[in-house]
């Protein structure tokens, strides 16, 4: 297996603009997450969906970020807009069950000008 | 919330050295996990752990519930260790792991 694929890995933008992050999570697992993580705060739970559904969303910063999952093998994280203080790596992880060993994706380098 | 401390944040061994990673957490947890990062930014799940000690390796991880406590050790380390390391803990079974800052390990040749 690939293991989780993320897109693109390095993403510059200027504050206003609509930034569109991909991940694909691993063949056959249920879970998939999303992180994100700066120096000052380290790695974050944003959201997670289970079977393509959000389960919980309370790590979303704000109105500006969205996820969807549309198929088991697809999700994509929105910020719009965008702002400098969004500047960060993302990372997608999936896990086969939710107590279990999940695995990261390359993480997606967002820079916002 | 669960608070989730490290230490060292920043370690500097000579290669060959016994390197000792701990984490604290405030709050009784369902399962903590060692994840390592390298300096190219991918993350690595090393270990889960509820209880007792698991052993990968070179690699070690204990926790000890009573005193909320997890300590990573890696022996004869090298250089290619240098990497991030992060524990991180979830407090029951659908909870979001809770991540401590890291420890910056560097090991010199």
């Amino acid at each position: 297996d690939a293991g989780v694929i993320q897109s693109p890995r390095h993403e510059v933008t200027e504050m206003g603009q609509e930034v569109t992050l991909r991940c694909k999570p691993i063949s056959g697992h249920d879970y998939l997450f999303w992180y994100r993580q700066t120096m000052m705060r380290g790695l974050e739970l944003l959201i997670y969906f289970n079977n393509n559904v959000p389960i919980d969303d309370s790590g979303m910063p704000e109105d500006r970020f969205s996820a969807k999952m549309p198929n088991a093998s697809f999700s994509t994280l929105k910020i719009q807009p965008s702002e400098p203080r969004d500047s960060a790596v993302y990372f997608c992880a999936s896990s086969l069950r939710r107590q279990e060993t999940q695995y990261f994706g390359p993480g997606t380098r967002l820079l916002v000008l | 919330k669960n608070e989730v401390e490290q230490s060292p944040q920043n370690l500097t061994a000579q290669e060959g050295e016994f390197i000792t990673i701990n984490c604290s957490y405030s709050v009784g947890i369902s399962a903590l996990h060692w994840l390592q990062q390298h300096p190219g930014g991918g993350i690595v799940s090393l270990f889960m752990l509820s209880s007792g000690k698991k052993k990968h390796g070179r690699l070690i991880a204990t926790i000890n519930i009573q005193e909320k406590h997890s300590s990573l050790h890696i022996t004869a380390s090298h250089p290619r260790d240098s990497a991030v390391y992060i524990c991180a803990v979830r407090n029951s079974g659908n909870t979001p792991l809770v991540f401590g800052k890291g420890t910056r390990l560097s090991v010199i040749a």
